[in-house]
């Protein structure tokens, strides 16, 4: 079934340490998003990409990278320069980027928490 | 910047109680308007959207009108049932972004029903 998978679903990180989420899709979708997710702050986008080899920043970039050298992968790397990195993170795919379609298709999420 | 306002929550109600979350937006241009709903532990799912003025959406027995006059997407149900029982997202997409950006959340109603 098409989707997307977001892998590990629950991740324990130390203090200092870096860690990668996976994020892949095989809907053969343009663009590709991350989002935070904080107890009542709603969604709040960290990173996107409309192509490969191509993304820019959201509103709260700090800390985290990302890379999309394939269209169906967007991996999200928290660094140790992010202060509060414990958090549920969403990756998000839509069809076509820059249309005003809007629909994003979200996966499972990844809980990330950090000891 | 583009916003979303939604009630804040917990909404609590008594299964086969008429619901209503309010929504209201602030955006340039003429964006989409969506409802997303996150059931515990998941990613989000599209519940409904509109794309233009007028429109209403509608799935599941769940009901929105986009008013532009009020800038509202409240979303409305007849008789809701314990598994209703989720975060339900109001959203906007295309405003001054064209879309390319993904979406602009609110911070989500917390919905509760009561047997």
């Amino acid at each position: 079934d098409g989707g997307i998978t977001q892998s590990p679903k629950y991740l324990f990180r130390k203090e200092g340490q870096n860690v990668t989420l996976s994020c892949e899709q095989n809907l053969n979708h343009d663009a590709m998003y991350w989002y935070r997710q904080d107890p009542g702050q709603g969604l709040r986008l960290i990173y996107y990409s409309q192509i490969v080899n191509d993304f820019q920043k959201g509103d709260i970039a700090e800390g985290y990278s990302v890379s999309r050298e394939k269209k169906e992968s967007f991996p999200l790397t928290v660094t140790s320069a992010q202060k509060n990195p414990t958090a549920f993170y969403l990756c998000a795919s839509s069809r076509l980027a820059g249309m005003n379609t809007g629909e994003l298709f979200f996966g499972e999420g990844s809980r990330l928490t950090v000891l | 910047g583009d916003s979303v306002t939604q009630m804040e929550g917990p909404v609590t109600l008594s299964e086969e109680a008429f619901l209503t979350i309010n929504c209201t937006y602030t955006a340039t241009g003429y964006p989409s308007l969506f409802w997303y709903v996150q059931y515990p532990g998941e990613g989000l799912q599209l519940l409904l959207k509109a794309t233009k003025a007028d429109d209403k959406g509608s799935n599941k027995g769940f009901e929105a009108t986009y008013r532009k006059e009020t800038t509202s997407f409240h979303l409305e149900k007849g008789s809701v049932q314990v598994s209703d029982s989720a975060v339900y997202f109001c959203a906007l997409s295309g405003g001054s972004g064209g879309g390319a950006d993904g979406l602009t959340f609110g911070k989500g109603t917390h919905l509760i029903i009561q047997p």
